[in-house]
């Protein structure tokens, strides 16, 4: 059956390090993958897309991976803050010939000052 | 950027009346919206997609009598709960693409917390 996994455990790390939060994906082709930013009682905010033929994208301190071998992506923070500290979500695109978007369950990051 | 307005933020009502959520794009043409439910700490599941002019699309195992779709504008869509029951309480958000390309972001709204006594 299709799945989008991503680590259903808060991820705890101490302000200034990396974070590093994992989507994968099984029976599924996504054409382009998605990332957003959702605070507790709100909408979720795109952050970072990347396609099928990109192995990496950068933003500012965000980063994003995409293997289409391994069937995930890699979200990273660098030097991260307590601001940052909210859930992040996946999102596939482009899984079939409809503008839908699937999205995983989230992350919730805590970063610790 | 794209601006997606979302109204009422809250609502509770009683069991079996009906509600009805709005969501405007306030500064750009939306001809596609989409309608999402969150469960706490779940993923977001999309309900239906809201056609302008057309009927809406919903997703396997959703109501479309129970939920209401009407999209009635390039700018605004609306969602209309019916006979609302307690299992219908959840956070209800909706969404647009900014721009034209399959892969444009989606722009939400800030969701509404229906709560059903």
């Amino acid at each position: 059956s299709q799945k989008i996994e991503q680590n259903s455990e808060a991820l705890n790390i101490q302000e200034g390090k990396t974070a590093t939060l994992t989507c994968n994906y099984t029976n599924y082709s996504p054409a382009y993958l998605q990332w957003y930013r959702q605070d507790p009682g709100r909408g979720p905010v795109f952050l970072l897309l990347i396609r099928e033929n990109e192995k990496e994208k950068r933003k500012e301190r965000l980063k994003v991976t995409f293997d289409t071998t391994l069937k995930q992506s890699l979200f990273h923070i660098t030097a991260s803050q307590p601001a940052d500290s909210a859930t992040y979500l996946c999102a596939l695109g482009g899984v079939d010939s409809s503008y839908k978007l699937i999205f995983g369950s989230g992350t919730r990051l805590l970063v610790r000052p | 950027g794209a601006v997606v307005s979302q109204h009422p933020s809250r609502v509770i009502c009683k069991s079996g009346t009906s509600v009805k959520i709005e969501c405007r794009s306030l500064d750009f043409q939306a001809t596609t919206m989409f309608w999402y439910r969150q469960f706490p700490k779940q993923s977001l599941m999309l309900m239906a997609t809201s056609n302008e002019g057309s009927k809406a699309t919903y997703e396997q195992g959703v109501e479309k009598d129970k939920f209401l779709i009407n999209h009635a504008s390039l700018t605004l869509s609306t969602l209309t709960v019916t006979s609302a029951h307690p299992e219908d309480s959840s956070f209800y958000i909706c969404s647009a693409r900014g721009g034209g390309n399959s892969n444009s972001p989606l722009h939400f709204g800030n969701g509404t917390r229906l709560t059903v006594t």
